[in-house]
């Protein structure tokens, strides 16, 4: 089946610091990939929408210059979380769509556990 | 818009226990398709089902079954005998039209030995 993996899986850093988390599509090539921010018992909120090659579309909320994608290749995204705060400390879960299937399809990564100190 | 509500926000059962996890959604989109997801403590999404809005028949998967009935637009999870190693998150999420994914709330399952 279609794996995502996401690295780190779980990441400690400062106030201020910028943190990068890279998601990638292992046996498939993803077209689009997806970001999703969890908090603490609650639903998984979708930050973003990346296509390969063209800018990411931010949903309503999420700060782009704050979350900055990128999706350079068809196996490739990352998300680098810039000038981190506290409130920034988050589950992070990416998901990818495969290229070749329905749009409705996406396969999720195992998550990346973000706190900021 | 697209919606989907899991009222139930915390299950707690005994193990042996059947358990209904109830998923209602809505969609203006004749085609649509319906998921339900794991959330164990690891946080790793399991996915578990999906649907297409013309499939209505019901599924089973061993101690899994899902009942999709689109006249009260509900896709409703049970879980036969239950055990503890079910104890997690489950999401149900609904993906139509043009629109990405939207998940529910989750409802946690706590099953007790």
């Amino acid at each position: 089946g279609a794996v995502v993996s996401q690295h780190p899986s779980w990441v400690i850093c400062k106030s201020g610091t910028s943190v990068k988390i890279e998601c990638r599509s292992l046996d498939f090539q993803a077209t689009t990939m997806f970001w999703y921010r969890q908090f603490p018992k609650q639903s998984l909120m979708l930050m973003a929408t990346s296509n390969e090659g063209s800018k990411a579309t931010y949903e309503q909320g999420v700060e782009k210059d704050k979350f900055l994608i990128n999706h350079a290749s068809l196996t490739l995204s990352t998300l680098t979380v810039t000038s981190a705060h506290p409130e920034d400390s988050s589950f992070y879960i990416c998901s990818a769509r495969d290229h070749g299937t329905s749009r409705y399809e996406q396969y999720f990564g195992p998550g990346t556990r973000l706190t900021v100190t | 818009a697209q919606k989907v509500t899991q009222a139930q926000t915390e299950i707690s059962v005994v193990e042996k226990e059947d358990v209904t996890l109830d998923c209602v959604y809505e969609t203006r989109d004749t085609t649509y398709y319906l998921f339900w997801y794991k959330q164990p403590p690891s946080g790793e999404l399991v996915f578990l089902i999906r649907r297409n809005s013309f499939d209505e028949q019901n599924e089973i998967s061993g101690r899994y079954s899902w009942n999709f009935q689109k006249s009260t637009s509900s896709f409703n999870f049970t879980i036969t005998a239950s055990q503890v190693v079910d104890s997690a998150v489950y999401f149900c999420a609904l993906a139509s039209g043009y629109s990405t994914l939207t998940f529910g709330k989750g409802t946690m399952l706590l099953v007790s030995p």
